[in-house]
């Protein structure tokens, strides 16, 4: 059973601080990342994906992907009330027949103005 | 922006009927997917389908669900008898390809079980 594990919060940042959002996964075959931010009653959007080790920046995101510890982060930079929002990490892996998005649970983000 | 389009937006069932949920994938998009998500739990994948056929369901995506792309464009899934516990969003998204380009959401058809 592949997993993969959040802090589902909720996380309480300020506005204008950096939020740090955490996720691991237990497949070690797994080979591309998500990040989705989504609002109550929404559907998930898409906000990073990321393939390789290291980090990845788009505005005020950054992912970071860390395979031999099978960890994912988000950072959010200046975080801002409209933040708030439950954010989903998953993970594409192999499945019995071909590739299947595993979510996790989701951490709820409330930025505080 | 290209969007993964949805119907109804919510659907209101008696348990023991048979429902259907449409969806218009992305047109360039090449791989469908189906997810449920129970009320504060989590995002579930359902079934992924390719070439007309599926490529992947989950333990979920028993012999009530089916999958069908009826013509070029819809992308729909039947729950044949429905139960109570099939309440839930449903999501549809697409994929230009498999396994690395990411995964775009439809906004959901909210289904409830009677």
């Amino acid at each position: 059973q592949k997993e993969v594990e959040q802090n589902s919060g909720p996380l309480s940042v300020p506005e204008g601080a950096i939020a740090s959002l955490n996720c691991t996964y237990s497949d070690r075959g797994s080979q591309s990342f998500f990040w989705y931010r989504q609002y109550s009653g929404k559907s998930p959007e898409l906000i990073m994906s990321i393939y390789s080790n290291g980090d990845k920046e788009d505005g005020r995101f950054t992912a970071q992907l860390n395979k031999a510890s099978q960890y994912v982060s988000l950072l959010i930079r200046d975080s801002q009330p409209s933040d708030s929002a439950t954010y989903l990490c998953a993970v594409m892996g192999k499945g019995a027949g071909s590739y299947q998005l595993t979510f996790g649970k989701g951490t709820k983000l409330s930025v505080i103005p | 922006e290209p969007e993964v389009t949805q119907t109804p937006s919510h659907q209101v069932t008696q348990m023991g009927q048979e429902v259907i949920l449409r969806c218009v994938p992305i047109s360039n998009h090449l791989y469908f997917y189906w997810y449920r998500q129970i009320l504060g739990q989590k995002v579930e994948f359902l079934v992924s389908f390719y070439n007309n056929e599926i490529s992947e369901k989950s333990e979920i995506f028993d012999d009530q669900f089916s999958v069908e792309r009826p013509d070029g464009s819809n992308f729909t899934l039947k729950i044949r008898s429905t139960k109570l516990e099939d309440s839930a969003m449903y999501f549809c998204a697409s994929s230009r390809d498999s396994h690395n380009q990411p995964q775009h959401f439809g906004d959901g058809t909210r289904l409830s079980i009677l």
